[in-house]
């Protein structure tokens, strides 16, 4: 069974256009996230949830929006897409107080804007 | 300036070499510090974690931590091909597990 899942895998796409990935982790965490991955690996956190509600929000443009609807998922949704957005996104989860450090990565959702 | 400093690599050693990867920081608010591993075109994977300053070991892998030259690395014994991937490393000032990340290392171990 697979703990972080992303949707979809690619996803390629014109400017403009506006677009959703999904998350949904099944390790019962309560705690989610959104990192961006740019073409040289960096890894910068956007977004983080706890139990539904926000927790961190990075200096994201606003056309960045996330939307937990239970603890278990946590989708992005990006409007209005530039060619600066094509990165890899990817979603993680981990438990709130725990401090092992364990926050557990999706596969990733590499978005190619045109 | 980034909080978190990593040289990018590439690192190519020989298999079976001992392999130095390192991060410097700048704010010593940092508390935890963890190693991360991604293989191409997957998502990170925590291979070590640490709190005190100090060595940890795990296996082929050892974590170590100096708080006061902000300092931290990861030694990787016996390197072996299969180690070939990103090495990310991570920190967190201790709340809300808001990490911040190296831009990591790319490692090449050569059969």
């Amino acid at each position: 069974d697979t703990a972080v899942s992303q949707t979809p895998k690619y996803l390629v796409t014109q400017m403009g256009n506006d677009k959703s990935i999904k998350c949904e982790q099944n390790l019962g965490h309560d705690t989610m996230y959104w990192y961006k991955q740019d073409s040289k690996k960096f890894l910068k956190i956007m977004f983080s949830y706890n139990n539904k509600e926000l927790i961190i929000n990075e200096t994201v443009p606003n056309r960045f929006s996330p939307k937990s609807p239970d603890k278990a998922h946590l989708n992005l949704h990006i409007n209005s897409l530039e060619l600066g957005d094509s990165a890899v996104y990817f979603c993680a989860s981990s438990q709130e107080g725990r401090r092992e450090g364990r926050s557990f990565f999706g596969p990733g959702t590499r978005l190619t804007v045109l | 300036q980034k909080e978190v400093e990593q040289d990018p690599g590439p690192l190519s050693v020989p298999e079976g070499a001992i392999v130095s990867l390192n991060c410097t920081y700048s704010n010593s608010a940092f508390q935890y510090f963890m190693w991360y591993r991604q293989y191409s075109r997957k998502g990170p994977e925590l291979l070590m974690y640490t709190y005190s300053s100090g060595n940890k070991e795990d296996g082929r892998f050892t974590a170590q931590v100096d708080k006061s030259s902000k300092y931290i690395s990861l030694f990787i014994r016996d390197s072996q091909p299969s180690d070939s991937a990103t090495y990310l490393c991570a920190m967190e000032k201790g709340n809300f597990n808001k990490f911040y990340f190296g831009s990591g290392t790319k490692l090449n171990v050569k059969p």
